[in-house]
Order: structure tokens, then C-alpha cells, then sequence
């Protein structure tokens, strides 16, 4: 069965900071690799998606991630935090392949932002 | 905005009551989806269901039944509510392609 590690279930970092949250998945195929983010209070919305295709993956709010196949990573990455990024980071699989495909979500990382 | 809708948004009930948390959605989405989220656990899938004929258990259906009303509805019921189902439960639809998921608000469930 697939499943997704995301490393640090909490993260802190500076205002103007790098960051970085880490995510690798088992499958030995591909599969399609999501990041979400849930602000207190609210549902999981969709950062960026990898599907197929260049694996440098630009999201909303300058977000980025990486897709690497070789160390079965998708690490999310933002060059510079800002405090309106403390929130709840979930990274998800999908295997490809037609009729219903699982997504497995990882345990979620919390951001923290200091100021 | 095409958007999906859960109700209520908190609810309290006591042991043994059962419950009925409801989900729609302007999406036009045919899947949908109903899941669990603890602390520290993730998301689990409790239920999912493909359009009106075709509803299917996930991993943790023990407890927990499904209504699949219409393409736009489909709501979760706990047959006799107990407290380790005390979570936030969120609704989700998906496209057909690539499995991306569109969250509702969830529902903040308190049982005692």
C-alpha cells in the first residue's frame, strides 16, 4: 500500500526565512503528488499538483516543489515566509491508473512563523 | 464560486444519539468523498461513492454510513454516536482526472 512521510510534524521558522517541508512517498511508480494547506478553521486547499511533466511545480502564494524521482521526494519549499503562511501543510499521492485510486495523505506538518 | 458545503459546522451530541452531517456541492463533480481527520493522524477515508449507484466503504467505515441523495449531496451518519468519534470530518469532491481533492469546511464533531 502507498504511503507518505512527511518529515517534522512541527517547523519553525523566521519571517523572511526559507522554507521547507519534506515529503517521500513509497510507491515505486510515479504517482500523481499533491500539496495542501488547511488554515485554522477551514478546510484542505490545493497549493500545487504534480502530474506529469516539467518537476518543478509552481503553486499559489510562492510556493514550489520538486518532484524527484529518484529519492521518491516532493519536497515543498517558499524562498522567503511570510506570517501569513502559518498553517497546516499536507502532502498527498494518488496513484495513476483508471477508476477510483486512493489518496493517501500524509500526517501533516505545522508551520510555525516567528515574527 | 462552484464550492462544496458542509452542515452543520460544530456539533455536540451525546453517546448513543445518532447524527447526520451533510454535504453539497455546486462543483459538478460525480466523486465525493467523506473523511476524518485526528491530530497527528492525517486524513482517513471513511467513504466514497462514484455517483448515486455507486457508494463504496474506506478504511474506516465501522461506525459510520453514507447517503449518496443526488450528484450534489451526500451526507455521513453515525448510527449511535461514541466519543472516539470525536474528530473533524471533512466532505471532498474530486475530478476524474488526477484525483485532486476540493475540501469543504468541515464539520467540528464533539461526542460526550
Amino acid at each position: 500500500a502507498q504511503s507518505v512521510t512527511q518529515l517534522g510534524s512541527h517547523v519553525s521558522v523566521s519571517e523572511g526565512a526559507l522554507v521547507l517541508l519534506r515529503c517521500n512517498y513509497s510507491s515505486s511508480v510515479p504517482p500523481y503528488l499533491f500539496w495542501y494547506v488547511q488554515y485554522p478553521n477551514q478546510g484542505l486547499q490545493l497549493l500545487l499538483k504534480y502530474t506529469t511533466g516539467a518537476t518543478l511545480v509552481k503553486g499559489i502564494n510562492g510556493f514550489e516543489a520538486e518532484f524527484k524521482k529518484s529519492e521518491t521526494s516532493f519536497h515543498l519549499t517558499k524562498p522567503s515566509a511570510h506570517m501569513s503562511d502559518a498553517a497546516e501543510y499536507f502532502c498527498a499521492v494518488s496513484d495513476r491508473g483508471g477508476g477510483y485510486q486512493k489518496v493517501t495523505f500524509g500526517t501533516g506538518t505545522k508551520l510555525q512563523v516567528i515574527p | 464560486d462552484a464550492d462544496v458545503t458542509q452542515t452543520p459546522r460544530n456539533r455536540i451530541t451525546k453517546t448513543g444519539k445518532r447524527i447526520m452531517l451533510e454535504c453539497s456541492q455546486t462543483k459538478g463533480h460525480d466523486r465525493m468523498y467523506w473523511y476524518r481527520q485526528d491530530p497527528g493522524l492525517g486524513l482517513q477515508l471513511i467513504y466514497y461513492s462514484f455517483d448515486v449507484k455507486d457508494i463504496n466503504k474506506g478504511e474506516i467505515s465501522d461506525g459510520y454510513s453514507v447517503s449518496r441523495q443526488a450528484q450534489a449531496k451526500f451526507s455521513l451518519s453515525l448510527e449511535s454516536a461514541i466519543p472516539n468519534q470525536t474528530a473533524l470530518y471533512f466532505c471532498a469532491t474530486a475530478t476524474n482526472s488526477y484525483n485532486e481533492q476540493f475540501f469543504g469546511p468541515g464539520t467540528r464533531l464533539t461526542v460526550l
